[in-house]
């Protein structure tokens, strides 16, 4: 069975350009959750979708961020313009239950805005 | 709300030797605990995790931690490390009914030959 794979694995943008990360979750995994983690901080919380539902976006920086989960499948997560304390590592996860007792993670997307 | 200090951000240790990577956490409500770890160029994988029970916990790779309520601590251990251990730990919690994980820093260890 396939893990929870992102997309791209590495990117490198300008400054003010936009980027869109992917993330497939495991099949069948209600819950989709991004993270991510700039230089020298701790990974943070963006926020959290329950199917196609938004249930929680409390960690979401501004709203250059923009994420999505059309069909309640794969989820996109857009960053429009980008600025330079974007840079970081984004990470998506999913979970069978909103209980939060498994939650599986994928490789990361690596972000440089330059 | 749920905070994590892990006490050391770097830990360098000798192949072979114990190690002990330290995990406090504060919440208010009943939480499950995790460790995670993040090879050199990969994601994060799933060490072990505390939901209930026994207070110690047996993961992947011969780790083990230990759930100390009264100490509100989480510390990470294994008899003897392997060169294949270098990497980043991160101690991680959430409400015992909802997945939004909070991390602490990240412990980076180091296994020297």
């Amino acid at each position: 069975e396939a893990g929870v794979t992102q997309f791209p694995s590495h990117s490198v943008i300008e400054k003010g350009q936009t980027v869109t990360l992917r993330c497939d979750p495991i099949s069948g995994h209600d819950n989709l959750y991004w993270y991510r983690r700039v230089m020298g901080k701790e990974i943070k919380f963006l926020l959290h979708f329950v199917k196609e539902s938004k249930q929680d976006e409390s960690g979401m920086p501004n709203n250059r961020f923009l994420a999505e989960r059309t069909g309640g499948t794969y989820s996109t997560l857009k960053v429009q313009p980008a600025e330079l304390e974007d840079s970081g590592v984004y990470f998506c996860a999913s979970s069978l239950e909103s209980s939060g007792n498994t939650i599986y993670f994928g490789e990361g997307s690596w972000l440089t805005v330059v | 709300a749920q905070s994590v200090t892990q006490l050391d951000s770097q830990v360098p240790v000798f192949e072979e030797a114990p190690v002990e990577l330290r995990c406090n956490y504060s919440s208010s409500v009943s939480v499950y605990l995790f460790w995670y770890v993040q090879y050199p160029n990969q994601g994060l994988q799933l060490l072990l995790k505390y939901l209930s029970g026994s207070t110690l916990v047996k993961g992947i790779n011969g780790f083990e931690a230990e759930f100390n309520k009264s100490q509100t601590s989480f510390h990470l251990r294994k008899p003897s490390v392997h060169i294949s251990d270098t990497a980043e730990y991160f101690c991680a919690v959430n409400r015992a009914d909802y997945g939004k994980l909070t991390f602490g820093q990240g412990t980076i260890l180091t296994v020297h030959p």
